[in-house]
């Protein structure tokens, strides 16, 4: 059991559907992460929200959409995916504000697009 | 841009055996180096970080990571490879900002033989 819950671990979704995704994490941490990892190619950061701002947005597709309302909690709404957004998506979290923090990782959530 | 390269994709060793997994990064300061391991339908799980001082650093696990600053490696070892060891094993570099920008090399594929 790790200090960030993703739910759910499993998602089949049409390409027409809208899911969300959702994580929590228990640490008191105030940095939150969304990666995909997709078979045979690095994880690749989606998004960073640091204090609840979004930081990051690696040139991410608008079909993907994070949503951060406070410090503790992140989702990531799904709506007209592609088979290739097939993939693991991981939540993971650190300390916001100070430099050299590890990210925690959760267990991921297994989105297969049909 | 900090990167991350792990040139063995796979790696078989016998149940006993050592073990060491190379990792070789490029970043422009003074880096934040990480190892993850990830069990099949798992997320990643810290083994060990480095951030300053003793370059040698001691994990979870029995494993253990030499920085090497004039080889910008960071390798991983164990003297003695477990059954449970098999795993997938990544090396990450981190930035020092804020909040860990992290970029993860593609991995090492670890089997373990009787």
């Amino acid at each position: 059991e790790t200090g960030v819950t993703q739910t759910p671990r499993h998602l089949v979704m049409g390409m027409t559907n809208k899911k969300s995704l959702k994580c929590e994490q228990h640490l008191g941490h105030n940095a939150m992460y969304w990666y995909k990892q997709s078979a045979k190619k690095p994880l690749e950061l989606m998004f960073v929200y640091n204090f609840k701002e979004q930081t990051e947005n690696n040139s991410v597709p608008s079909r993907f959409s994070p949503e951060c309302p406070n410090s503790s909690h992140l989702f990531l709404h799904l709506h007209t995916l592609q088979p290739e957004d097939s993939a693991l998506y991981l939540c993971a979290s650190s300390q916001g504000g100070v430099s050299g923090n590890t990210i925690y990782f959760g267990e991921g959530s297994w989105l297969t697009v049909v | 841009a900090q990167s991350v390269t792990q040139p063995d994709i796979h790696i078989t060793v016998s149940e006993g055996a050592s073990l060491e997994l190379r990792c070789n990064y490029s970043y422009g300061a003074t880096p934040y180096l990480f190892w993850y391991v990830q069990s099949p339908g798992q997320g990643l799980q810290l083994l060990l970080k480095y951030f300053s001082g003793d370059t040698l650093v001691q994990g979870i696990k029995g494993f253990e990571a030499e920085f090497k600053r004039s080889q910008s490696s960071f390798n991983l070892r164990k003297p003695s490879v477990h059954w449970s060891d098999a795993a997938e094993y990544f090396c990450a570099v981190g930035n020092s900002g804020g909040y860990q920008k992290v970029t993860f090399g593609t991995g090492t594929k670890l089997q373990v033989i009787p």
